[in-house]
């Protein structure tokens, strides 16, 4: 079956460090999307591409970078971890129109 | 820009019902979705409404008033299971970017 899938999902790093995580779908969904899931705030969206070589900043994207090298993935890094980045974090697909599809998420810690 | 308020939390009982509200102000509008999220859980899609009334789906309904900008989710036969976040989201711009609003938690107790 066609899913979305997140890895890792639990990471720990420490502050300064570089970060990716990745994020894979096998529906070939053009859009994709990051976002970050904080108390209080619910999810706040970091970068969305909406096809290969597609990327674009959303609400909360300092300190945050994605590439679009193929359909199927989105990778966000982290260039220089800060503690204020400890979150969890969702990629979501969508086919066009607007239901976006979830993946399980990623818990980052830095300390 | 984009303005989404929902309750923070709520309780509810076993077996009665639920209604969840939401109020949104965009700049355009094309439609509202209700996910559920349960703790630790990727969100999952409920709903979407683009018309104005109500929309029946099984336990579960969501209402929109484009007029008010306003929606709610209502949820009957409350079950245990159903204790999650609910969250209420609208579509920005002319892509298929979602923005959310904070949730709202929702406990059923016995």
């Amino acid at each position: 079956d066609a899913e979305i899938t997140q890895s890792p999902r639990h990471k720990i790093t420490e502050t300064g460090r570089q970060v990716t995580l990745a994020c894979h779908q096998t529906w070939n969904h053009n859009n994709m999307f990051w976002y970050r899931q904080d108390l209080g705030h619910g999810l706040r969206l970091i970068h969305y591409s909406y096809g290969v070589q597609d990327t674009n900043k959303g609400e909360v994207s300092d300190g945050y970078s994605v590439s679009r090298s193929n359909t199927e993935d989105l990778p966000l890094t982290l260039e220089s971890a800060a503690s204020s980045q400890t979150s969890v974090y969702f990629c979501a697909s969508s086919p066009g129109g607007n239901e976006q599809f979830f993946g399980p998420g990623t818990r980052l810690t830095v300390l | 820009g984009q303005n989404i308020d929902q309750p923070t939390e709520m309780t509810a009982t076993e077996g009665a019902i639920v209604q969840i509200n939401c109020t949104y102000q965009t700049s355009g509008f094309n439609g509202l979705f209700w996910y559920q999220q349960h703790a630790g859980e990727a969100p999952t899609f409920l709903s979407y409404n683009v018309l104005d009334g109500l929309e029946e789906k099984g336990r579960f309904s969501s209402f929109l008033s484009r007029s008010k900008g306003y929606s709610y989710l209502l949820l009957k036969e409350l079950q245990m299971k159903d204790s999650a976040s609910y969250l209420c989201a609208v579509p920005v711009g002319a892509g298929n970017m979602l923005t959310f609003g904070g949730g709202t938690r929702l406990m059923v107790k016995p």
